[in-house]
């Protein structure tokens, strides 16, 4: 089935750092969506990309739907503490009969230092 | 803010035991979703649901899970005969209708389900 690859698994960086992630798959999307999991919470959804090449900012977040419509990043700028948690991407294809169900990265666990 | 909300927060049950986790979408949402995060692994997939019928379930959506809308504000999802291999957090998600809402699925905070 379809997968996706995310890196990296973990960062522990520094307070004011800047942080990059990304996203890669062998199968194209339609959809790319980044989350935020704090400890025991559910995926809050930050930002979703909807066309190849599209760049989108929410706050001090950045993240890019890939022109080859198989990868996406997400960046963080000017790191503080709650940025603590493990960040996913999800895929959202539509083919094949599919009715568009998420996809999910296994996760970049990040870790900040005040 | 409208959101999802799941309860019970935290379910522990013996095995085959029959379990009934539930949800109540966001209200002017017409998809929803069960997907499940054994500890420290990715979220997955189980099922979608739409206009009062399952559009699309993934292989470990077998017969042992059932999902229902009995009525116009509650998403359920039942484990006939639970496993000790399904103890996991189990989300539900809904989305909108209109073609950004409906990619967008908005999460709940989870049921951790445990069972011995």
């Amino acid at each position: 089935g379809q997968q996706l690859n995310q890196s990296p698994q973990s960062m522990f960086i520094q307070e004011g750092e800047d942080v990059s992630m990304n996203c890669t798959s062998s199968s194209i999307f339609n959809t790319w969506l980044w989350y935020k999991q704090d400890p025991g919470e559910g995926p809050v959804l930050l930002i979703a990309l909807y066309k190849a090449g599209e760049l989108t900012s929410n706050g001090r977040l950045t993240a890019q739907f890939g022109i080859t419509r198989k990868d996406s990043f997400l960046n963080i700028s000017a790191s503080i503490p709650s940025d603590v948690g493990i960040y996913f991407c999800a895929g959202r294809g539509n083919y094949g009969g599919s009715q568009g169900n998420l996809i999910f990265g296994k996760g970049t666990k990040l870790s900040v230092k005040p | 803010e409208p959101e999802v909300t799941q309860t019970p927060s935290h379910q522990v049950t013996q095995m085959g035991q029959e379990v009934i986790l539930r949800c109540v979408p966001i209200s002017n949402h017409l998809y929803f979703y069960w997907y499940r995060q054994i500890l420290g692994q990715k979220v997955e997939f189980l099922v979608s649901f739409y206009n009062n019928e399952i559009s699309e379930k993934s292989e470990i959506f077998d017969d042992q899970f059932s999902v229902e809308r009995p009525d116009g504000s509650n998403f359920t999802l039942k484990i006939r005969s639970t496993k000790l291999e399904d103890s996991a957090m189990y989300f539900c998600a809904s989305s909108g209708s209109a073609r950004v809402s409906y990619n967008e699925q908005f999460f709940g905070p989870g049921t951790r389900l445990t069972v011995l």
